[in-house]
């Protein structure tokens, strides 16, 4: 199946600094990505959608001042978590849809793990 | 979408079929049904997903109700390696967005 990767895997920052994530399509061009986030033993919870060439769309609660979301191109999405403070812990996931495929199937990153000290 | 009900946590003995229920009683004419899973600390994958048909791949079969209210994946001869959590969502047809629900943490034991 296609592939979705992110950087970093992990990343521990201090509070107030700003931290970016990277999703990748290694193998398709998307138009869409999508970011989740996920506490301990909880489920993922969906943050915002984003789209190549325009601005995201973001799920109700989602500070968009503060969650930062980039499509520069087909194949990158970038998450910037910016004035990070310790609740903003937590597992960031990317997904896309491979346009190629008809069954509208989401590949989904392997997540970064955010730790802010 | 509608919202998916599924039991928290289910068992199974290794080489058995794992068979994992999943309550839609809201469903509309035009949601598909999608399985995804996720093993510990990494992104969720595919597996399956339905509209009203039953359908089979590699990794797993799915049987929905002809009402279409509920639905089963059945993990065929489960191994330790298919311990993690499931999630069974709808879908509308033009949306890409997957709103996840609390999901069926199946644990395989030798």
């Amino acid at each position: 199946g296609a592939v979705v990767s992110q950087h970093p895997s992990w990343v521990i920052c201090k509070s107030g600094t700003s931290v970016k994530i990277e999703c990748r399509s290694l193998d398709f061009q998307a138009t869409t990505m999508f970011w989740y986030r996920q506490f301990p033993k909880q489920s993922l919870m969906l943050m915002a959608t984003s789209n190549e060439g325009s601005k995201a769309t973001y799920e109700q609660g989602v500070e968009k001042d503060k969650f930062l979301i980039n499509h520069a191109s087909l194949t990158l999405s970038t998450l910037t978590v910016t004035s990070a403070h310790p609740e903003d812990s937590s597992f960031y996931i990317c997904s896309a849809r491979d346009p190629r495929q008809g069954a509208r199937e989401q590949y989904f990153g392997p997540g970064t793990r955010l730790t802010v000290t | 979408d509608a919202k998916t009900t599924q039991p928290p946590s289910m068992d199974c003995a290794e080489g058995r079929a794992a068979n994992l229920p999943c309550n839609h009683s809201t469903i509309s004419g035009n949601e598909y049904v999608y399985w995804y899973r996720q093993i510990h600390s990494q992104g969720p994958q595919y597996i399956i997903h339905g509209l009203k048909n039953n359908e089979t791949n590699e990794m797993a079969s799915l049987i929905i109700t002809e009402d279409r209210k509920s639905s089963t994946l059945i993990l065929p001869h489960a191994t330790l390696r298919d311990t993690a959590v499931y999630y069974c969502i709808v879908r509308g047809y033009n949306t890409d967005k997957l709103i996840f629900g609390t999901g069926t943490r199946l644990q395989v034991f030798p």
